[in-house]
C-alpha cells in the first residue's frame, strides 16, 4: 500500500513570495491533515478535511494561509505571502473513516529568507 | 485546552542502556495516547497507542502504559539499540480516535555505538 506523498521536499523563498504544497493521501483515506512543525516543536494542526469539507480551520492564519481539498482526494496547502516565521516542515497526514491511526507523509521543508 | 508535556532532550545513551522518556497530558475526558517517533528525513510514524486506563501499548520492544492516576504515558525500552535514534513525540487525541492530535515538543534520542 502507497503511504501519504508530499511534493516538492525541500522549497526555498523569499519574503512575501507565495508557496504551495500538495498532498496524496493514502487511497481511500476521507480524513486529511495539514500540520506545521516548527523546528524543536511538536507538529501544531492547521486545517482537517473530511472528504471535501473542512472539519477544524481554526489554527490557520487564514489571512495569508489556504487550503482545498476540490474532490475529496488530493489536497493543496498555499501560503501568500510568505513571512519568515513560516520557515518549518509542512506535514500532510491522513486517516481512514474509523480514524485510529494517522498516517503522515514525509513532510515539505520550507525555508523562507 | 488540552496539552501534552514532554522530558525534555536531548538524550543520549549508551548501546543496550535502558531507555525511559517521560509524557504527562492535561486533558478532559479519556484521551487517546501515542506515541510517535520520526527518524531523520523521515515523515513521523505510529510507534504504539493506548485508548483506555492501564492499557500498555507495545511495538518494537517499546513500551507505554496509559496511567490515569498519574496522567502519564511514559515510553520505555529495555536495551536501546543505534538505529533507535531518532525524535520521539507524545501525542493524545480524543477518546477512541487519533483525529486531532495534541503533540508534545519531541525528544531527541541518540543512542552510541
Amino acid at each position: 500500500e502507497a503511504g501519504v506523498a508530499q511534493s516538492p521536499r525541500y522549497k526555498i523563498i523569499e519574503k512575501r513570495q507565495s508557496v504551495a504544497f500538495w498532498c496524496n493521501p493514502i487511497s481511500g483515506h476521507a480524513t486529511l491533515y495539514w500540520y506545521q512543525q516548527i523546528l524543536g516543536q511538536g507538529p501544531k494542526l492547521l486545517i482537517q478535511f473530511q472528504n471535501n469539507g473542512v472539519v477544524d480551520d481554526s489554527q490557520l492564519p487564514k489571512d495569508r494561509f489556504s487550503a482545498e481539498r476540490l474532490k475529496g482526494v488530493d489536497s493543496t496547502l498555499k501560503i501568500q505571502p510568505a513571512k519568515l516565521e513560516d520557515s518549518a516542515v509542512y506535514l500532510c497526514a491522513s486517516s481512514s473513516t474509523s480514524g485510529d491511526t494517522q498516517y503522515f507523509g514525509p513532510g515539505t521543508r520550507l525555508t523562507v529568507l | 485546552g488540552d496539552s501534552v508535556t514532554q522530558m525534555e532532550g536531548p538524550v543520549t545513551l549508551s548501546e543496550e542502556a535502558f531507555l525511559t522518556i517521560n509524557c504527562t497530558y492535561t486533558a478532559t475526558g479519556y484521551p487517546s495516547l501515542f506515541w510517535y517517533v520520526q527518524y531523520p528525513g523521515e515523515g513521523l510514524q505510529l510507534l504504539l497507542k493506548a485508548t483506555k486506563a492501564d492499557d500498555k501499548g507495545s511495538n518494537k520492544g517499546f513500551e507505554a502504559t496509559y496511567r490515569k492516576e498519574t496522567t502519564s504515558f511514559h515510553l520505555e525500552k529495555g536495551s536501546v539499540q543505534v538505529s533507535d535514534s531518532a525524535v520521539y513525540f507524545c501525542a493524545l487525541g480524543p477518546s477512541g480516535s487519533a483525529r486531532q492530535l495534541t503533540f508534545g515538543s519531541g525528544t531527541q534520542l541518540t543512542v552510541l555505538p
